[in-house]
């Protein structure tokens, strides 16, 4: 069965470290997104990617990056990771822009803890 | 601006008692609306999506949703719920101008025995 996954599932890390969680998803889809999902906020957009080597801004992008080097995965990087990114992540694909396209898939979280 | 308003954080409710989540959007010509759940410790997973058609939207586990225009809403209802309904219940909807979906904030259904 097709699926998206999402390493590590909990992460502790410190205060100006860079951090990468990873996110692979074998539906073959083209679209990938980053939410962060934090209490009272809902989950707000990080970065996503519409295809390979395409890559965009969400509400949130202020000290994270991604790139997309192939269909199957959306590596989330923490430049320097800082107390307010304490949070659940979360990873989720879709299969076009098109109407039918727009249920998205979530991966399961990664909990980042940063002291 | 493109916003989806859940207006209660939590609902209560009795096992076997109706229920009821209210989702407001602001205005649109156009949206797609969606229903998503989040089991505890899990991703979320699609309830039910309105694209066209029909306003009455049937999802999985006996959940539906009415589309109401005039009201901008799509709340969220099921007549007889289970200790297994406990989760948190995320609005969200793609106005037809824009790429992105939007979630709302997020409602906690607790369902007591």
């Amino acid at each position: 069965d097709a699926e998206i996954t999402q390493s590590p599932r909990h992460k502790i890390t410190e205060t100006g470290r860079q951090v990468t969680l990873a996110c692979h998803q074998t539906w073959n889809h083209n679209n990938m997104f980053w939410y962060r999902q934090d209490l009272g906020h809902g989950l707000r957009l990080i970065h996503y990617s519409y295809g390979v080597q395409d890559t965009n801004k969400g509400e949130v992008s202020d000290g994270y990056s991604v790139s997309r080097s192939n269909t199957e995965d959306l590596p989330l990087t923490l430049e320097s990771a800082a107390s307010s990114q304490t949070s659940v992540y979360f990873c989720a694909s879709s299969e076009s822009m098109g109407i039918g396209g727009d249920t998205q898939y979530f991966g399961p979280g990664t909990r980042l803890t940063v002291l | 601006a493109q916003s989806v308003t859940q207006l209660d954080s939590q609902v209560p409710v009795f096992e076997e008692a109706p229920v009821e989540l209210r989702c407001n959007y602001s205005s649109s010509v156009s949206v797609y609306l969606f229903w998503y759940v989040q089991y505890p410790n899990q991703g979320l997973q699609l309830l039910l999506k309105y694209l066209s058609g029909s306003t009455l939207v049937k999802g999985i586990n006996g959940f539906e949703a009415e589309f109401n225009k005039s009201q901008t809403s799509f709340h969220l209802r099921k007549p007889s719920v289970h200790i297994s309904d406990t989760a948190e219940y995320f609005c969200a909807v793609r106005y037809s101008s824009a790429s992105k979906i939007i979630f709302g904030s997020g409602t906690r259904l607790s369902i007591r025995p």
